[in-house]
């Protein structure tokens, strides 16, 4: 069964800092990665898809990769501000039929 | 144009009870799939839904249920609520790309579940 693990489970930055969220899965035969945002309360927000077949996928200040064998992918905020304050989550399909998601990395920018 | 949407968005039922959820995909969307998000955990996946059929089930008890109407909006259907039942439960849309696989997922606001 795929287990996917994001590190670390909270992050506290200044505004202006560039930082980085970490997820891992531990079966590389992956077939879609997507990472959402998640406000409290609220629904998931879609970030950034990247398929198996690609290495990234940039949107604005928002980057994220992918590195299939090693079973990673990480998404770079650039330049954070206090509106990125949220819950950021990492979900990867198998089959294709359902994403198996990590926990989340609540981050909190500091004005 | 819409996202997906979701009602009712609050309920409280008291255990052994019975509750529909309902979800309008994205116009265009013939997949759709529910999860459940217990607080503070990630959202674990119930069913998948694809042109009225059952594509995917989770790891759920057969007191969950679900179908996709014609316009492939959807339902969830919950039976002899347990406590544990509690959480927000999240539909979304999708795609299928080719080769049958899901596309990019979009949700919705969710159903915050009470059982009393």
């Amino acid at each position: 069964k795929q287990e996917v693990t994001q590190i670390p489970a909270a992050l506290s930055v200044p505004e202006g800092e560039n930082l980085v969220l970490n997820c891992s899965f531990t079966d590389s035969a992956i077939y879609n990665l997507q990472w959402f945002r998640q406000d409290p309360g609220k629904g998931l927000t879609s970030l950034l898809l990247i398929q198996s077949s690609q290495r990234e996928q940039t949107s604005g200040r928002l980057n994220a990769s992918l590195d299939k064998s090693s079973g990673r992918s990480t998404l770079y905020i650039a330049a954070s501000q206090p509106g990125d304050s949220a819950t950021y989550l990492c979900a990867v399909s198998n089959t294709g039929n359902q994403f198996y998601f990590g926990t989340g990395t609540s981050l909190t920018v500091i004005p | 144009d819409a996202g997906v949407t979701q009602s009712p968005t609050h309920l409280i039922k008291t255990r052994g009870q019975h509750v529909t959820l309902r979800c309008s995909p994205i116009s265009g969307h013939k997949s759709v799939s529910w999860y459940q998000q217990v607080l503070g955990q990630g959202p674990q996946f119930i069913f998948q839904y694809y042109e009225k059929e059952e594509r995917g089930r989770g790891n759920f008890p057969d007191r969950f249920s679900a179908r996709q109407f014609p316009n492939y909006s959807s339902e969830l259907n919950v039976n002899a609520l347990l406590l544990g039942d509690s959480a927000l439960y999240l539909c979304a849309s999708s795609h299928l790309a080719s080769g049958g696989f899901t596309g990019e997922l979009f949700f919705g606001e969710g159903s915050r579940l009470t059982v009393l």
